[in-house]
């Protein structure tokens, strides 16, 4: 699976958007990006993913770049309970290797009132 | 749904003692994992399997012992610990597909001295 890049820590004012980036440039046109967030030692959830195009969910929206090698994952209106550890990931699904996700440290990201 | 559950949610061993960690999910998933998680630090894959019957090693394998007799079932066992296994462990199971996506449960930790 392809590397990720992530800052190690980010700051956001309550009710801004929050804009997460992640370098891949190692990435293969068979990967897709995903983000996991992790809460407080929570057990990792799943937000968002994406192969090229832009996604939008409930919880956050994807941009990818043309090229593929950066996304940015954004909080459109963070809250306090976002305050978690973001994990960016590069993955290929294989039907003998099946779901297999490689965390990297992820970015600490911090709401303040 | 209870989703992915995993007892016990913490646990104290003293070095060359043996137990298993549970882990259950009631969503007919075909993939299951395994991951430990170090402190300040992303998870790692210890073991997943792709259905009943069919288990595989992943990054960090040593020491641990999988078997998946059932659909919902995947326990994890540590043959003879050791401090070095201090960590919190979590399961996570998700359909089989390409862009399906992973659901962990609470976590198990697991302190050995």
């Amino acid at each position: 699976d392809a590397k990720t890049t992530q800052p190690t820590s980010m700051d956001c004012a309550e009710g801004r958007a929050a804009n997460l980036p992640c370098n891949h440039s190692t990435i293969s046109g068979n990967e897709y990006v995903y983000w996991y967030r992790q809460i407080h030692s929570q057990g990792p959830q799943y937000i968002i993913h994406g192969l090229k195009n832009n996604e939008t969910n409930e919880m956050a929206s994807l941009i990818i770049t043309e090229d593929r090698k950066s996304s940015t994952l954004i909080l459109p209106h963070a809250t306090l309970r976002d305050t978690a550890v973001y994990y960016c990931i590069v993955r290929v699904w294989g039907e003998t290797s099946g779901s297999r996700l490689t965390f990297g440290e992820g970015t600490q990201l911090t709401v303040n009132p | 749904n209870a989703g992915v559950t995993q007892t016990p949610k913490f646990q104290v061993l003293k070095t060359g003692q043996s137990m298993t960690l549970q882990c259950a999910q009631d969503m007919n998933h075909e993939y299951m994992s395994w991951y430990r998680q170090d402190p300040g630090m992303g998870l790692r894959l210890i073991h997943y399997s792709v259905g009943a019957g069919i288990t595989d090693q992943g990054e960090v394998p040593n020491g641990y012992n999988v078997s998946r007799s059932t659909t919902e079932d995947f326990p994890l066992r540590l043959l003879s610990a050791a401090p070095s296994q201090t960590s919190v462990y979590f399961c996570a199971s998700s359909l089989a597909g390409a862009q399906e996506t992973q659901y962990f449960g609470p976590g198990t930790r697991l302190l050995v001295l």
